[in-house]
């Protein structure tokens, strides 16, 4: 079945600079790659997504790259914000015939210093 | 029109007893999973309804889980005789198109510790 691993586990950048976060899957028919926000206390929530059939995706401050070759994606986080201290959750999932779960990497913990 | 209810959000069971937790999808959500955080790890993945149907549940732990959405909308996760190892957050969520092509809204979850 399909393994995500996550790096790093933790990582601290000072306000205003980037944050990179990165993940490798294992299974090459993974064609779904979503990224999750996790406030202390509270529940995932979608940030950003992208599709296999897409290199890059941006949303104003946050993006997403995939290569499928070397199966990796990363989430890039610009001008960081004291607000996007959290934890982050990378996952994958395969086509319908694998089933419809997202396997999620064990996370990495952003803190953002002011 | 609220998100995906999950109660109790925190129980505290002893070791051996039955336990319930409820998930209360997004309504017209068909697709609802669990899934099982333990501290500092991510979600990892439980069981899939689509429909009434239990369309994926490879990751059950054991026997002492299962799983029920019998109307299609709300459902129950059930554990039995309760290990000290089954504490954790119990997520559940739900999804509008279930293909692992949309996006999963989760709840606050049931945190469950036996004692």
């Amino acid at each position: 079945g399909e393994n995500v691993e996550q790096h790093p586990s933790t990582l601290s950048v000072q306000e205003g600079d980037s944050a990179v976060i990165k993940c490798t899957y294992s299974d090459s028919a993974s064609n779904y790659f979503p990224w999750y926000k996790q406030e202390l206390g509270k529940r995932p929530q979608l940030i950003i997504d992208i599709r296999s059939n897409v290199g890059e995706k941006k949303d104003q401050r946050i993006a997403v790259t995939l290569n499928k070759t070397a199966k990796h994606f990363s989430l890039h986080i610009t001008e960081t914000q004291p607000e996007d201290s959290a934890v982050y959750f990378c996952a994958a999932t395969g086509p319908l015939e694998y089933g419809n779960k997202l396997v999620f990497g064990a996370g990495t913990i952003l803190r953002v210093k002011s | 029109g609220a998100g995906v209810s999950q109660t109790p959000s925190n129980k505290v069971t002893e070791k051996g007893k039955y336990v319930e937790l409820r998930c209360d999808p997004i309504s017209g959500h068909t697709a609802l999973y669990w899934y099982r955080q333990s501290l500092g790890q991510g979600p990892e993945f439980l069981i899939y309804f689509q429909g009434t149907g239990a369309a994926d549940d490879s990751g059950l732990p054991n026997d002492r889980f299962f799983a029920v959405r019998p109307e299609g909308s709300v459902s129950t996760l059930k554990i039995q005789r309760t290990e000290r190892g089954d504490s954790a957050m119990y997520l559940c969520a739900s999804s509008l198109q279930g293909l692992g092509t949309g996006e999963l809204f989760f709840g606050e979850g049931s945190r469950l510790t036996v004692l």
